[in-house]
């Protein structure tokens, strides 16, 4: 299984709502990202999780809080987002942080009313 | 982090064409990769290439590197339709840091 699978495919929450983007992968792999990409524009790193410790955090803001329960599982919690918060958010894992290939899953088109 | 830039950001051509995508970047690296994506949908990894390679080829793709120029090029031979995306050059720094995107070609195959 070579496939990274994120949900939902589309998302619309409100500023005061509180919701959570899932991706699992069943690669083995130990380390697992989540990018950011506004229309037009390459993808930024946000989150970066390393054997289930976050290891590099991009100065994100707090509103996005990232989860790693598991070796296969990453979630990003949301919570008072704004307008300009609005993308598509990739989760994305590789073997380990040494240099390797990354695996991209569908992404989660998120709209912020 | 730096973004890298990649020259031409749109690339028009006919089928059957060659297309050639470079990208250049700022800081020394581990390796480069070459992504591509259709639609804004999920990114596809084509090939990467080491700090201390300077060819490499995956089917019809040829990629190179010059570390002294800090630049790369990504080679499509025989285009065809299926190829229309945006293709992303992606640096992985010295010290694992995550990949850094270049802005990206977007590449149309005209039948």
């Amino acid at each position: 299984d070579t496939e990274v699978t994120q949900t939902p495919k589309h998302l619309v929450m409100g500023m005061t709502n509180k919701k959570s983007l899932k991706c699992e992968q069943h690669m083995g792999h130990r380390a697992m990202y989540w990018y950011k990409q506004k229309a037009k524009k390459p993808p930024e790193l946000m989150f970066v999780y390393s054997y289930e410790k976050l290891s590099i955090n991009e100065s994100v803001p707090s509103r996005f809080s990232p989860e790693c329960p598991n070796s296969s599982l990453l979630n990003l919690h949301l919570h008072a987002l704004q307008p300009e918060d609005s993308a598509l958010y990739l989760c994305a894992s590789s073997q380990d942080l040494a240099g390797n290939e990354q695996f991209f899953g569908p992404g989660t088109r998120l709209t912020v009313l | 982090s730096q973004q890298g830039e990649e020259d031409p950001q749109a690339l028009s051509i006919q089928e059957g064409e060659n297309a050639t995508m470079n990208c250049s970047y700022k800081t020394s690296i581990n390796n480069l990769q070459w992504y591509r994506q259709n639609s804004g949908r999920g990114l596809v990894h084509l090939i990467l290439i080491r700090s201390n390679e300077r060819e490499k080829h995956s089917g019809r793709l040829r990629v190179t590197l010059d570390t002294s120029k800090k630049s790369s090029s990504l080679l499509i031979t025989a285009s065809r339709a299926a190829d229309t995306a945006s293709y992303f050059c992606a640096t992985d720094p010295l010290t694992p840091d995550g990949l850094t995107f270049g802005k990206g070609t977007h590449l149309i195959i005209q039948p």
